[in-house]
């Protein structure tokens, strides 16, 4: 069935550190998108990135569709970017519904 | 442009009772979506409506859970008889078109006691 990958499932940074999350998808999607669920549980839209690269501040995604994979990557990290990071991918069809991976835990350590 | 609004933001039902949670889409957007978070796991797909029809209704459970989007008003995710294992939190979603950036309200947490 259809699937959507992340990893690593958990990562602990100091304050300050970049990293690079990863969310693998095993199929062509219509769009993909990315958030952050903070600790209050809030879902917050990051990209929306079906392909190719975007910014905001110190965030970055990159889809490479015909790879079937898309990167987050956090530059400088806070103790605010702390939260779940998932990936979500559209796949089309008559419903075009998310498929949500199963998340990455970030806690920024001060 | 108000965002997704979800009420309430908290539940708390006694098992056997019925629950209603109401969304309101974004302004301009008909396509409608809920979705479930059980605890220390990801969002997963219930429903999806537009304007007075459901289109896909695959993920919900056949029992005791329904959903409608009316002519006029909010969205409603309705669950009757509740039990323990309804406990969780219930996300809304609303599009401009099906293809495009979904938006998440708040959340609704049931807690079911």
């Amino acid at each position: 069935g259809i699937q959507v990958e992340q990893s690593p499932p958990d990562l602990i940074l100091q304050e300050g550190a970049n990293s690079t999350l990863r969310c693998n998808f095993s199929d062509s999607v219509n769009n993909l998108q990315w958030f952050h669920q903070n600790p209050w549980g809030q879902l917050i839209n990051l990209f929306y990135i079906p392909s190719g690269t975007k910014q905001n501040g110190r965030l970055s995604a990159t889809t490479v569709a015909t790879e079937r994979y898309s990167l987050l990557y956090i530059s400088s990290s806070q103790t605010t970017d702390s939260g779940v990071y998932f990936c979500a991918a559209n796949y089309g069809g008559a419903t075009n519904k998310l498929i949500f991976g199963t998340g990455t835990l970030l806690a920024v350590q001060p | 442009n108000a965002g997704v609004m979800q009420n309430p933001r908290h539940l708390v039902r006694r098992r056997g009772q019925e629950a209603r949670l109401r969304c309101s889409p974004m302004k301009g957007h008909s396509h409608v979506y809920w979705y479930r978070q059980l605890p220390e796991e990801g969002l997963k797909f219930m429903v999806y409506l537009q304007k007075e029809n459901i289109i896909d209704e695959s993920g919900m459970p056949k029992e005791r859970f329904s959903a409608e989007f009316p002519k006029e008003g909010p969205s409603i995710l309705r669950i009757q008889q509740v039990v323990r294992g309804d406990s969780a939190a219930y996300f809304c979603a609303s599009s401009p078109n099906p293809s495009a950036e979904a938006f998440f309200g708040q959340g609704t947490r049931l807690t079911v006691v």
